[in-house]
């Protein structure tokens, strides 16, 4: 079974710029996340899609920050514009949707990104 | 607001000891645990777990305890290998939610 993928897993962007994050989740999983780890910090929850519906959006700073997934696949994160505090790595992770107990989160490897 | 707190950054424990990780929550909401591990330049993966109905759970040669009175719980590695060296996260799960809050992370180090 593949992994979570993401690109790109290295980005370096000067402040002001705008990038773009890719995640396709594993096959046939419903609920997708997007975490920001910043160094030294564990990941922070930004959004949660079940499907191709928003969840929980509670953290995201939606003045710069945007997300979609498209057709309740894959999904793209945007920050326009880049701020020096945004450097981070940026996990995606995706579970299925289960009957209840806990469903496990896999994660991707990670996009590391650098404001300068 | 920091509602899991891995207070000790880093642990450093002789190869074959017990290595024993430690977690505080402040949220009487969460009904689960877990713990990741993270290897640099990878995504955490998934170790073991706990419902907050039980107070152990046992899995080869890790254990989580749980303290539901002190808010408290732990990883135990027994032996400790090198391969065990990595970041691992403490998370908890928010009741009738999938959202995880997690600690600020343990670096293991098994010295040889």
């Amino acid at each position: 079974e593949a992994g979570v993928a993401q690109s790109p897993r290295y980005k370096i962007i000067e402040k002001r710029q705008s990038v773009a994050f890719w995640c396709n989740p594993i096959s046939g999983h419903a609920t997708l996340y997007w975490y920001q780890q910043i160094l030294g910090q564990g990941p922070k929850l930004l959004i949660q899609f079940q499907n191709n519906g928003v969840v929980d959006d509670s953290q995201l700073p939606k003045d710069r920050f945007s997300a979609e997934r498209l057709k309740g696949v894959d999904s793209t994160l945007k920050i326009q514009p880049a701020k020096l505090e945004d450097s981070a790595v940026y996990l995606c992770a995706s579970s299925s949707r289960g009957a209840g107990g806990y469903n496990e989160q896999f994660f991707g490897p990670g996009t590391r990104l650098t404001v300068l | 607001d920091q509602q899991v707190k891995q207070n000790s950054p880093s642990l450093s424990v002789q190869e074959g000891r017990i290595s024993i990780l430690n977690c505080d929550y402040t949220n009487s909401m969460f009904d689960y645990f877990l713990w990741y591990k993270k290897y640099p330049a990878e995504g955490p993966t998934f170790l073991i777990s706990i419902s907050s109905i039980k107070d152990k759970n046992e899995d080869g040669r890790f254990t989580v305890f749980l303290n539901k009175s002190a808010k408290h719980l732990s990883l135990h590695i027994v032996p400790s290998q090198p391969g065990d060296s990595a970041v691992y996260f403490c998370a908890a799960r928010i009741q009738g939610a999938q959202k995880l809050v997690f600690g600020q992370g343990t670096r293991l180090t098994i010295n040889p």
